[in-house]
This record gives structure tokens, C-alpha cells and sequence, in this order.
């Protein structure tokens, strides 16, 4: 089946630690997005990346880095200069410049404990 | 940058009332698209617009886009408990291309 995966879907850190959200898609897609969901404050965008090698930050990059390697896979390090790092993650991807109809994963909540 | 609003944030209805939620860019957008994230779950694709005035129909859901490509509605007729949820609309363009700015949702409520 193609589609967007992410792993894991439930994360603990402690404080003070890194950790790497993994987003892998089959689907050919050109543009991968990062974005952080908070109750009442909708998607936010991180970062996102329109071709490998390359990529541009979003509205909340501070406390985040990410590579694009591979065209499969956009992984998502939130590091522990992200002062407040739990919230939902969600990645998307995009099939390119004549189709911007985004496919989400499912999800990963981090919970910094 | 790009702004993306969206109002009202929540809104409860009886089942069988109408719906309505706006978007409104801070710049002129390429397209602008409809998703539905059910509670739990990730944000599903409804529709994208890309002509100025645009209407299009889905069953009970009617969305526009605006004369200027600058704001947008989605409006559901005799809401079911189905259509539970949060709406966001989203929008490219401006000068960042390829950026997708995503609003702050609406989160409907219908009461049986």
C-alpha cells in the first residue's frame, strides 16, 4: 500500500535529550512537511522541503532541525534547545508543483517527561 | 509572512442547523484547500480551489474562494453527528513558495 508513515507514534524524552521523528512515504511525492499541533492553535508549520538536499524553515523552526537525504524520508530531530517540545507532530507530503493536496501520517505524540 | 485565520475557533450546533467557517490570507494565495481531522485521528484532504470566485459543491458541503484569492468558506448544510471534527483550511502562496499554511481550525461540535 503507499502512503506516509510515521514512527513512533508515542514518544517520552526526558528533558535535555534529542529525538528523531521518523517520516517515510512510498508515494513518489516531491514536498514533505513538518508541523506541530496544539490544542486550539491548529498546524504549525516547521519545516518543509520541496526537493533532496534541500529544504526551508516554516513559521516555528527554533528548537528543530531536519534533512532530506532521500526523497522517501524527511526525519525530524526536535533538539533540547526546543523549550517546549510536546505537542502532536504530524508529517505530510505533497505530489509536486501540479498537485499541492496533502497526505498526512498518522501522527506522533511526544511527551517530555 | 503568510497568515492563514480561521474563524470561529468552535462552534456547536444541533443536528440539522447549518454550519460556517471562514479563512482569511494575509496574502494573495495560489489555492487554498479544505481538510477534516476527526477527533484522534490526522488531517484528510476535502477539496482545493484555485479560481478566483470559485464554488464548489461535496453533498452538503458548499466551499468558496474569494473574488481577491484571499479568503474562503466551507459551509455544511444539516450537520449530521458525522461531520464532528475540526475544518482547516490551508493555503499556498505568497512568496514563499511551496510553503502550505495551515489555519487554526474550527472545531465542530453537533448535538444529536
Amino acid at each position: 500500500d503507499g502512503g506516509i508513515t510515521q514512527s513512533p507514534k508515542y514518544l517520552f524524552r526526558k528533558e535535555g535529550q534529542n529525538v528523531t521523528l521518523s517520516c517515510e512515504q512510498n508515494l513518489n511525492h516531491d514536498a514533505m512537511y513538518w508541523y506541530r499541533q496544539d490544542p486550539g492553535q491548529g498546524l504549525r508549520l516547521i519545516y518543509y522541503s520541496q526537493i533532496v538536499n534541500d529544504f526551508q524553515k516554516g513559521d516555528i523552526a527554533e528548537g528543530y532541525s531536519v534533512s532530506r537525504e532521500k526523497k522517501e524520508s524527511f526525519p525530524l530531530t526536535v533538539t533540547s534547545a526546543q523549550k517546549n517540545p510536546t505537542a502532536f507532530y504530524l508529517c505530510a507530503s505533497v505530489p509536486g508543483r501540479r498537485s499541492t493536496e496533502a497526505f498526512f501520517g498518522q501522527g506522533t505524540r511526544l511527551t517530555v517527561v | 509572512g503568510q497568515q492563514v485565520m480561521q474563524i470561529p475557533q468552535y462552534q456547536h450546533v444541533q443536528e440539522g442547523e447549518d454550519f460556517t467557517t471562514y479563512c482569511n490570507s494575509s496574502t494573495t494565495l495560489s489555492n487554498i484547500q479544505w481538510y477534516k481531522q476527526r477527533p484522534g485521528g490526522h488531517p484528510v484532504f476535502l477539496i482545493q480551489l484555485v479560481k478566483s470566485g470559485e464554488v464548489k459543491k461535496q453533498k452538503r458541503l458548499t466551499f468558496q474562494f474569494g473574488e481577491a484569492k484571499k479568503n474562503s468558506s466551507l459551509h455544511i448544510t444539516a450537520t449530521q453527528t458525522t461531520d464532528v471534527g475540526t475544518y482547516f483550511c490551508a493555503g499556498m502562496g505568497g512568496t514563499s513558495y511551496g510553503k502550505l499554511t495551515f489555519g487554526q481550525g474550527t472545531i465542530l461540535t453537533v448535538h444529536p
